[in-house]
């Protein structure tokens, strides 16, 4: 079965600081998808990044680096240069064939920005 | 390009009732699926449906149900409400190639409340 692990329910992080989300994840598949999303207090979700299991770089997206660990199956997320409006839900995801493709989602982490 | 359309924002419904619950993906976006969420269980995935198919099914009563038009809009239906159905029902549009799916595109999401 397929598992994602978000270990941190709270995370608290100094304006401009750098932040690494935990995510860990667990899957049979060779062949599989990871992404992290952001929810606001507005309630919509934003998709952030993406990383392939056979892509050889971490992916980056701005401010957004994923650090990408296929050995020991973890996909953290790294903010760097915090601002303010990063307070927010963070949650991880997989999709892989092993329950037909679905995405699945991690418990989420909430971010709080310090001024 | 408008992003993913969902209506009604929200709905106060009584137990016993049914609900019908709208999403408009983005134009181009072909696979549509549903989530709910609620604090306690996270995001829970509902269904996804491709090209008017549901391709795949969370592990909900057959109360709930789907399916999606020709436009690639999604409808779904909760019957015969119960308490334990109050949520936060979000929709994700997504863009597959060559069976790779490049990240969800998410709705504001439908909050629904039971009494």
């Amino acid at each position: 079965a397929q598992k994602i692990t978000q270990t941190q329910p709270g995370m608290f992080v100094q304006e401009k600081e750098a932040v690494t989300l935990d995510c860990t994840y667990d899957t049979s598949d060779p062949s599989y998808g990871l992404f992290w999303y952001k929810q606001p207090s507005s309630g919509e979700m934003i998709f952030l990044i993406y990383q392939g299991s056979y892509d050889q770089q971490n992916a980056t997206e701005g401010r957004y680096s994923l650090n990408f660990q296929k050995a020991r199956k973890s996909a953290n997320l790294v903010i760097s240069a915090s601002q303010l409006g990063d307070s927010a839900m963070y949650f991880c995801a997989m999709r892989g064939h092993t329950g037909g493709f679905k995405t699945i989602f991690g418990a989420g982490t909430r971010l709080f920005v310090k001024a | 390009k408008a992003g993913v359309t969902q209506t009604p924002r929200y709905l106060i419904k009584t137990r016993g009732q049914q609900v019908t619950l709208s999403c408009s993906p983005i134009s181009g976006h072909r696979s549509v699926s549903w989530y709910q969420q609620t604090p306690g269980q996270g995001l829970q995935f509902l269904f996804e449906y491709f090209s008017e198919t549901q391709r795949n099914k969370g592990n909900f009563p057959g109360r709930f149900s789907g399916r999606q038009f020709s436009n690639s809009r999604s409808e779904m239906n909760v019957s015969t409400l119960e308490l334990g159905d109050s949520a936060l029902y979000l929709c994700a549009s997504s863009y597959i190639e060559q069976g790779t799916n490049y990240g969800y595109t998410f709705g504001s999401g439908t909050r629904l409340t039971v009494v």
